[in-house]
């Protein structure tokens, strides 16, 4: 069975920190791993996806993340952090075959501090 | 393209009404999911379907239940509503030759 944990429900950075959010998954299998943003009252937005091409993937807004097999981790890191990345981020894993179930995590809330 | 779209966004239902609530692609995905979101328990897949005409139980199906009649439509069924399936519930879909779901705005429903 494949899952997923997210350390950290909040995590709290000054303006122009760097951004770490932390994520281990657990799969039988290499599996596709996925980082989404949702922003207060809406849905779920992409912003990046591992999909076993290159293990550093580059996403929207600036941010990416690390697939490392050792580790069994997919960390999202930005540089510098902005106001606007203030949201609730959502770490999630797809196996490759099956009915492409997808597990998400229980999510980190981003809060920048200016 | 519409996307993803769900109806109603809000809703308020007293305990023991039912309701439906439809989530419609435009994008002839052939996998649909039912989610519900809850303060630090993330996204729990409640119904998910693989095609028209059949569906799955998730996670969490207790208290649901959904249809896929047509390939664009999955409707998600609440008969008797219970003060615990106050949350807020996301469609998504997928398709065979992609990566990522894509998901709906939401429905915010408050079960009293």
């Amino acid at each position: 069975a494949q899952s997923v944990t997210q350390l950290g429900s909040h995590v709290s950075v000054s303006e122009g920190a760097l951004v770490l959010l932390r994520c281990n998954y657990s799969s039988s299998v290499p599996p596709y791993l996925f980082w989404y943003v949702q922003y207060p009252n809406q849905g779920l937005q992409l912003l990046l996806k591992y999909t076993s091409a290159a293990t550093l993937v580059k996403g929207i807004n600036g941010f990416e993340a690390e697939f490392k097999k050792s580790e069994t981790s997919f960390h999202l890191t930005k540089p510098s952090a902005h106001m606007s990345d203030a949201a609730e981020y959502f770490c999630a894993v797809r196996g490759r075959t099956g009915y492409q179930k997808v597990t998400f995590g229980t999510g980190t809330k981003l809060q920048v501090i200016p | 393209n519409a996307g993803v779209t769900q109806t109603p966004k809000f809703r308020v239902l007293k305990t023991g009404q039912s309701m439906t609530l439809l989530c419609a692609q435009d994008m002839n995905h052939e996998y649909m999911y039912w989610y519900r979101q809850d303060p630090g328990m993330g996204l729990r897949l409640i119904h998910y379907s693989v095609g028209e005409g059949t569906t799955a139980k998730g996670e969490v199906p207790d208290g649901y239940n959904v249809s896929r009649l047509k390939k664009q439509n999955f409707l998600l069924g609440l008969e008797s509503a219970a003060p615990s399936q106050t949350s807020v519930y996301f469609c998504a879909s997928l398709t065979g030759g992609s990566y990522e779901q894509y998901f709906g705005p939401g429905t915010r429903l408050t079960v009293t």
